[in-house]
């Protein structure tokens, strides 16, 4: 079955860019169907959608964080990544990746799975 | 955005109670909703997508239903892993948004 896992740092300082990576296992992220996607949680909040990329390159982004925010994807690797520039303590969370199947028009009737465990970044100096 | 509202924020039922969580959507989402329980410290785990269809794996004490805007997540015989916080979702229009969470916390 496919797995999720993120990776990058855990600190992040202020004003820099933070930079995350999901490599997928049991499955390659280019056979088509679904949307890679990154969800964030504030520490004892609720869930955050940010945006997701298909296996072509075409991304979608939360408009809250489009101008900060790329996302890009490497098949050769089976991964894929999120950069958020100019970030703040407001970007501390945790980040999750995930997939969606259907999502070609901006609806599915799927939901986000499987997921991540999640990786917590924390924006401090 | 499309704004979805969770009642309640939390409950306190017992084990073998019916539970029965609510989700609103500030517009008609047709049946692009989908549930997730997270646990503490775990990932949200998918439970019910397309309203009503039961994720893979999932217990049939859960069940989903609704369309439009008004949606229900039901728990039939709570058991003591069912202790959580649940999310809803909606897919029908992005930026795709969840509700706030329901937990529920052991009496």
């Amino acid at each position: 079955q496919v797995q999720l896992q993120e990776s990058g740092p855990g600190l992040v300082k202020p004003s820099q860019t933070l930079s995350l990576t999901c490599t997928v296992s049991g499955g390659s992220i280019s056979s088509g169907g679904y949307h890679w996607t990154w969800i964030r949680q504030h520490p004892g909040k609720g869930l955050e959608w940010i945006g997701y990329i298909y296996y072509s390159g075409n991304a979608y982004y939360n408009p809250s964080v489009k101008s900060r925010v790329t996302m890009s994807i490497d098949t050769s690797k089976n991964q894929f990544s999120l950069k958020l520039t100019s970030v703040t303590a407001a970007d501390t969370a945790v980040y999750y990746c995930t997939r969606v199947a259907g999502a070609m028009y901006g609806r599915s009737r799927s939901g986000f799975d499987p997921w991540g465990q999640g990786i917590l970044v924390t924006v401090s100096s | 955005d499309i704004q979805m509202t969770q009642s309640p924020s939390s409950l306190s039922p017992s084990v073998g109670d019916r539970v029965t969580i609510t989700c609103r959507a500030s517009q008609s989402i047709s049946m692009y909703l989908n549930w997730y329980q997270q646990r503490p410290g775990k990932a949200p785990k998918p439970l019910i997508y397309a309203a009503s269809s039961l994720q893979s794996g999932v217990p049939s004490r859960f069940s989903g239903s609704g369309s439009g805007t008004d949606f229900t997540l039901t728990i039939n015989s709570l058991q003591p892993e069912d202790f959580a916080t649940y999310y809803c979702q909606q897919s029908y229009s992005s930026p795709w948004t969840f509700g706030q969470g329901t937990k529920l916390e052991i009496k």
